[in-house]
């Protein structure tokens, strides 16, 4: 069956950097594009973006077209998704979905001093 | 940004009910293609998003079909009838026509 398993919880502080992974299973990888959504606490889902997984080719939304970066491992079947120079307004969670169906389990950022 | 409004923000109803949320978009969501993609989400308390309803008015696959999905253009309505206690949660939709797509700020389903 398709699975996305998202890499687990993490704390940093301002101005770190961390990469979230998301590795997928039960279909070709590069059968179809992966979405990033974000979800701040209490919130509700903001689209991010999306990466062409045949191209490697990223697509931000507005808001994330600073200090976010989607990436892939193709042979590993993998895409990521790397926060730089992290604020605490990205304290969120994070989660992978192909196909819009099909959606990572999430990954909660937390980002305090 | 194609802005979704969903209303009503929260809905209380009784097991068994009958209920409904509106979803409308600031533009068509016609595609070129000929195909309007709307879609309907559910998430449970922490879980993530569960889709529920494809390109308006299909269900995905071993969605009971207590759940239906209509409407056109710029108007579309989910429905959910003889309402379940695992029917509980907020429900979003989302459009993929336009880029960036974007979703509904969500409407929270409760128990009266």
């Amino acid at each position: 069956q398709i699975q996305l398993v998202q890499s687990g919880p993490e704390l940093k502080k301002p101005g770190e950097s961390l990469k979230i992974s998301c590795k997928a299973s039960g279909y070709t990888f590069t059968d179809y594009a992966m979405q990033w959504v974000k979800q701040a606490p209490g919130k509700g889902l903001q689209y991010m973006g999306w990466i062409n997984t045949q191209t490697g080719k990223p697509t931000y939304a507005d808001d994330f077209k600073e200090r976010f970066v989607f990436s892939l491992e193709t042979s590993a079947s993998t895409a990521y998704l790397q926060i730089n120079n992290l604020k605490n307004e990205d304290t969120a969670t994070y989660f992978c979905a192909s196909r819009v169906a099909y959606w990572g389990q999430g990954t909660l950022v937390t980002v305090s001093s | 940004d194609v802005v979704m409004t969903q209303t009503p923000v929260s809905l209380s109803v009784s097991l068994g009910g009958q209920t409904s949320i509106s979803c409308r978009s600031s533009q068509s969501l016609v595609h070129s293609d000929g195909n309007t993609y709307l879609y309907w989400y559910l998430q449970k308390p922490g879980q993530s998003p569960q889709l529920l309803i494809y390109k308006v008015s299909n269900r995905f696959s071993g969605v009971p079909d207590r759940f239906s999905g209509s409407g056109s253009g710029t108007d579309f309505t989910l429905k959910i009838s003889r309402v379940e206690p695992e029917d509980l949660g907020v429900y979003y939709c989302y459009q993929g026509t336009h880029y960036p797509n974007t979703f509904g700020a969500g409407t929270k389903l409760e128990l009266k």
